[in-house]
């Protein structure tokens, strides 16, 4: 089946430091892969996406690589600002001419914490 | 209007009450989704709309039923639902169904409504 991994967390961070979440996935196809963001008390948020192998995502000052060979597609930013502070969760869908219908599959999530 | 616009905000109910959630977008979205998300656990896809049919139903109880009425909106009807059923219900949609060959795959979900049923 299908199925992504997110390193556990919650991450706490102080502002100004770089940020690395790690998101790996197994796919029977070939998917595209996406961050959504949830802040506290809202709905989730289409951070960024990549569609093929070798493709970066960015939005933000986030970025994520589409790594074909390590089935990864890890969030990174330089610089977090208090801001930033919410819950991010990796997620994918199957491109497979509909076989994947209506279904994205997320990860665990990764609770962001990021003090002043 | 990029907005996918849930009511109520907050609900609480008894297991013998019958409510029910709204969703409405107006950006012409073809698809509309009901997810459900258990406090730090990620969204669970419930039941997927596709041109006003219902084209998934992720084997959810019949407590939960779901409608719509026209293209732009959505709700979800409780009966007889437990204690175990409180999460945040959320709402979203796309333009075309996602994993649709070709489609834009972004979603675009509301707020959330928080169910506490008692």
């Amino acid at each position: 089946g299908n199925s992504v991994t997110q390193m556990e967390g919650p991450v706490t961070l102080s502002e100004e430091a770089f940020l690395t979440i790690n998101c790996t996935y197994t796919a029977t196809g070939y998917p595209s892969l996406f961050w959504y963001v949830q802040y506290p008390g809202e709905g989730l948020q289409l951070l960024l996406k990549a569609t093929k192998a070798d493709d970066k995502g960015s939005n933000k000052g986030f970025e994520a690589t589409y790594r074909k060979e390590t089935t990864s597609f890890h969030l990174e930013k330089g610089s977090v600002q208090v801001s930033d502070s919410a819950v991010y969760f990796c997620a994918l869908i199957l491109n497979a001419g509909g076989t994947s219908y209506g279904k994205l599959t997320f990860g665990q999530g990764t609770i962001l914490t990021v003090h002043p | 209007d990029t907005e996918v616009t849930q009511t109520p905000k907050h609900l609480v109910m008894g297991m013998t009450n019958k409510k029910s959630l709204k969703c409405e977008q107006h950006m012409g979205h073809r698809a509309m989704y009901w997810y459900k998300q258990k406090a730090k656990k990620p969204p669970e896809l419930m039941f997927v709309y596709s041109y006003e049919k219902l084209s998934i139903n992720e084997s959810v109880p019949s407590r939960f039923s779901p409608e719509c009425p026209n293209s732009s909106l959505l709700n979800l009807h409780l009966h007889a639902l437990q204690p175990e059923d409180s999460a945040l219900y959320l709402c979203a949609s796309s333009q075309e169904p996602v994993g649709d060959l070709g489609a834009n795959e972004k979603l675009f979900f509301g707020s959330g409504t928080q169910l506490s049923v008692l």
